[in-house]
């Protein structure tokens, strides 16, 4: 089954500890993204990948790492996770086919809460 | 600064009717344009993508485009309460570009 999987789900962690969420998609597209979604702000994007160790910031990249080390995965980082980053965080990944149209793919959704 | 603007709503439509969303943008040189639809509690699901001007239809769903007014449509034939949502329009400024820029949704009720 084509999918975006994220992990954890859930995540209740304490400000200043690193963590790391995981991303990983299986349909061998060679862009992926980022997100947070937080009430009235609507989708922003954090950071994106065109490729292997290429990435790029989008509107939203304080405070957030990432890397493609592989076409599979694409890790979100917090080195230091203050209670602004309180937020559902969404991975997606997409491709551009036929007929020049682009399908995103998201993934379920990270819910993380920083006291 | 890109924007992209919606009504929050709610929209709300009796089962049947016509929803029409609408969605303007900033970025005069946007290209590409994407409605997503959202349940609640559930991920964005990709529902039209449109790059052209004028109408794109695709089963009871409608785009429509004007660049000259920076203006982009989601038209819903014969709502559902199954159409109940979130929708939320994105646009991206180059073509093959990954910098998508979205709206803060409106939320649309389909009353039966």
């Amino acid at each position: 089954e084509a999918q975006v999987t994220q992990n954890p789900r859930y995540l209740i962690t304490v400000t200043g500890k690193k963590l790391t969420v995981t991303c990983s998609q299986n349909m061998n597209h060679e862009y992926m993204s980022w997100y947070r979604q937080d009430p009235g702000l609507g989708l922003r994007q954090i950071y994106y990948s065109m490729n292997v160790e290429v990435t790029d910031k989008g509107d939203v990249p304080e405070g957030y790492k990432v890397s493609r080390k592989e076409k599979r995965n694409f890790p979100l980082i917090l080195e230091s996770p203050s209670p602004n980053q309180t937020s559902l965080y969404f991975c997606a990944s997409s491709f551009w086919g036929r007929l020049n149209q682009e399908t995103q793919y998201f993934g379920p959704g990270t819910r993380l809460l920083v006291l | 600064q890109k924007e992209v603007e919606q009504n929050s709503g709610p929209l709300s439509v009796p089962e049947g009717a016509i929803a029409s969303l609408n969605c303007t943008y900033s970025d005069r040189g946007s290209q590409s344009f994407f409605w997503y639809r959202q349940y609640s509690g559930k991920s964005p699901e990709l529902i039209m993508f449109i790059y052209s001007n004028g109408d794109k239809e695709d089963g009871r769903f409608t785009a429509q485009l004007n660049k000259a007014s920076q203006y982009v449509s989601l038209l819903i034939r014969d709502s559902q309460p199954s159409d109940s949502a979130t929708y939320l329009c994105a646009v991206i400024l180059d073509n093959y570009g990954q910098n998508f820029v979205f709206g803060p949704g409106t939320r649309l009720s389909v009353l039966p």
